[in-house]
């Protein structure tokens, strides 16, 4: 059974920097793209960024691009998102989710719970 | 980028209702359409891939059709678990956009 579990979320300042993790298992974990995706109060879904199953190849929303990166390690089956010069619109609940294939086609099959970002003074 | 607008962004049904949700997108972007149902406290949930291919596990009366601009997602039968709220989601190409989605409520 694919199980995605993320955490790090918390309440930051504005300005300061958040690690999300996305624990993965029931899949081969190199084998796929991941993307995380947000979901702003009151707004829709916003697609954030995505990873290659290699690693090797990533993509941002323009929103996030120099502010956060992601990254993957194979040996902890683990996704990441770093995220630097935090603002009060990054607030939002972050989903990691699998892509169905290794390079990222952007057909997410399966999804996390979600972890909370807060950035307030 | 590719804009996804859906319509309605709101809808109140009854259980057995027929429902259909649409998405337009600002450009052709093939069969490359999917759908995902989010309830609250939940994990999103894939329902509907490459504008008409149903996601293993989901139930037959969900269906979308389309292509190139205009899509639609339907609900042959409301069921009580039906209500969320739905998104349609291009994987043409990055950035990956979604529609503002669609709230089903109960009437």
């Amino acid at each position: 059974e694919v199980q995605l579990l993320e955490s790090g979320g918390d309440l930051a300042q504005p300005g300061g920097s958040l690690r999300l993790s996305c624990a993965a298992s029931g899949f081969t974990f190199s084998s796929y793209a991941m993307s995380w995706v947000r979901l702003a109060p009151g707004k829709g879904l916003e697609w954030v960024s995505a990873i290659s199953g290699s690693g090797s190849s990533t993509n941002y929303a323009d929103s996030v691009k120099g502010r956060f990166t992601i990254f993957r390690d194979k040996s902890k089956n683990t996704l990441y998102l770093q995220m630097n010069s935090l603002r009060a619109e990054d607030t939002a609940v972050y989903y990691c989710a699998k892509d169905w294939s290794s390079g990222y086609g952007g057909t997410l099959d399966y999804w996390g719970q979600g972890t909370l970002v807060t950035v307030s003074s | 980028d590719i804009q996804m607008t859906q319509s309605p962004s709101s809808l109140s049904a009854s259980v057995g209702d027929r429902v259909t949700i649409t998405c337009r997108a600002t450009q052709s972007i093939s069969s490359y359409l999917n759908w995902y149902q989010r309830e609250p406290g939940k994990a999103p949930k894939l329902l509907i891939y490459a504008a008409s291919s149903l996601q293993g596990g989901v139930p037959s009366r969900f269906s979308g059709s389309g292509s190139g601009t205009d899509f639609t997602l339907t609900i042959s039968s409301l069921q009580p678990e039906d209500f969320a709220t739905y998104y349609c989601q291009q994987s043409y190409s990055t950035p990956y956009t979604f529609g503002q989605g669609t709230r089903l409520e109960i009437k």
